[in-house]
């Protein structure tokens, strides 16, 4: 059974388009995340939910919603899509007391034309 | 500023050679660091973590760390380089329990046979 699971894994679309990205994971973990990795490998946090509850909201613009419908679900909504969303977004859920390791689901390439 | 510093963007060890990855960090507490590992086109996988526990670390696929405080470091280390080595590694640490994990730029590993 996969952990963190994320849907699609691939993502092409045009400019100006509104697209969703799912992450489910099966581990019982109550922190989830959505990390943003650029063309440069470099990985930056965008959301981190506990529970249901955002409690890390990074200096991402307006149009990147994320939803928590329940503590194994964080799913990321983008509104009007431009060129440098172009990335590979991961989520990642963890445990945060005692372990604190995050598991990784194996991504979502988004491509934006 | 709390931030995760990877030395050499790229590494390249011959197979049977020791492979030395390295991390510094910043962080005015003591902090958890933990090594992931990227294959091409996957998410990334947690190789070892220090909690704050023995400062020598060992993880997965033969890899170890060592915590060194004096130093603020957190080097990753592995005796015999094997081609199935040839990865992405990023560095990471968590400064502040209620925060996020922040991560390094990323150290690519080539094999040469």
């Amino acid at each position: 059974d996969t952990a963190v699971s994320q849907t699609p894994k691939y993502l092409v679309t045009q400019m100006g388009n509104d697209k969703s990205i799912k992450c489910e994971q099966n581990l019982g973990h109550d922190t989830m995340y959505w990390y943003k990795q650029d063309s440069k490998k470099f990985l930056k946090i965008m959301f981190s939910y506990n529970n249901k509850e955002l409690i890390i909201n990074e200096t991402v613009p307006n149009r990147f919603s994320p939803k928590s419908p329940d503590k194994a679900h964080l799913n990321l909504h983008i509104n009007s899509l431009e060129l440098g969303d172009s990335a590979v977004y991961f989520c990642a859920s963890s445990q945060r007391t005692g372990d604190y390791g995050y598991t990784f689901g194996s991504g979502t390439r988004l491509t934006v034309v | 500023a709390q931030s995760v510093t990877q030395l050499g963007s790229h590494v390249s060890v011959s197979e049977g050679a020791l492979v030395l990855l390295r991390c510094n960090y910043s962080s005015s507490v003591p902090p958890y660091l933990f090594w992931y590992v990227q294959y091409p086109n996957q998410g990334l996988q947690l190789l070892l973590k220090y909690t704050s526990a023995a400062t020598l670390v060992k993880g997965i696929n033969g890899f170890e760390a060592e915590f060194k405080k004096s130093e603020t470091s957190f080097h990753l280390t592995k005796p015999s380089a094997h081609m199935s080595d040839a990865a992405e590694y990023f560095c990471a640490g968590l400064m502040n329990r209620d925060d996020k994990i922040i991560f390094g730029k990323g150290t690519r590993l080539h094999i040469l046979p």
